[in-house]
């Protein structure tokens, strides 16, 4: 398995709290990014990095930012929590997006619930 | 990205081959198929991909057509740890996200 952890596992938090989720690798992989995924909507990016300081929107980034100052860690902030925002998220990493042999490894995920 | 067609859920003999179909009559000359797959509760795990040639690899065959309009992804033995939901994902060498459909459950019986 790719060695990705994702921090916290779990979280329940209250509407309007600043969130914060943490993915480290240790592969040294240049992209990294962030899912989410909710039951009828498999799973959906939000936001990714190609490299250290270099992010970009995905398809329902509305309400996220992220963060990568160094290649290991890629932060989620949920800067004003909404319960809308209740999922599983994934982070997931990969070398190289423009070789055809990339591929995209998960993370164990973080349950976060927003009350 | 292509669209797949997956069935909704399937059941295979512990032991068996596990035969996953997918379609992705829409596929373009530069896109994929990928397969992964997610045991519950668990981040996606991926299992094998291909162009337009047949690949394996040690947890899975992938057979594609010749006019790659439609795969298949076989499990040669299965067993019970293979129950998970399993996606075909139709992707352009680039692109940035996977586009996870609904997947098809596998259930391995004993």
């Amino acid at each position: 398995d790719a060695g990705i952890t994702q921090s916290p596992r779990h979280k329940v938090t209250e509407t309007g709290t600043p969130v914060t989720l943490r993915c480290h690798q240790t592969e040294n992989h240049r992209y990294m990014y962030w899912y989410r995924q909710d039951p009828g909507h498999g799973l959906r990016l939000i936001h990714y990095s190609y490299g250290v300081k270099d992010t970009d929107k995905g398809e329902v980034s509305d309400g996220y930012s992220v963060s990568r100052s160094k290649t290991e860690d890629f932060l989620l902030t949920l800067e004003s929590a909404t319960s809308s925002q209740t999922s599983v998220y994934f982070c997931a990493i990969s070398e190289d997006s423009k070789i055809s042999t990339d591929t995209q490894y998960f993370g164990p995920g973080t349950r976060l619930t927003v009350l | 990205d292509a669209k797949t067609t997956q069935p909704p859920s399937m059941d295979c003999a512990e032991g068996r081959a596990a035969n996953l179909p997918c379609n992705h009559s829409t596929i373009s000359g530069n896109e994929y198929v990928y397969w992964y797959r997610q045991i519950h509760s668990q981040g996606p795990q991926y299992i094998i991909h291909g162009l337009k040639n047949n690949e394996t690899n040690e947890m899975a065959s992938l057979i594609i057509t010749e006019d790659r309009k439609s795969s298949t992804l076989i499990l040669p033995h299965a067993t019970l740890r293979d129950t998970a939901v399993y996606y075909c994902i139709v992707r352009a060498q680039g692109a940035q996200k996977l586009v996870f459909g609904q997947g098809t459950r596998l259930t391995i019986n004993p």
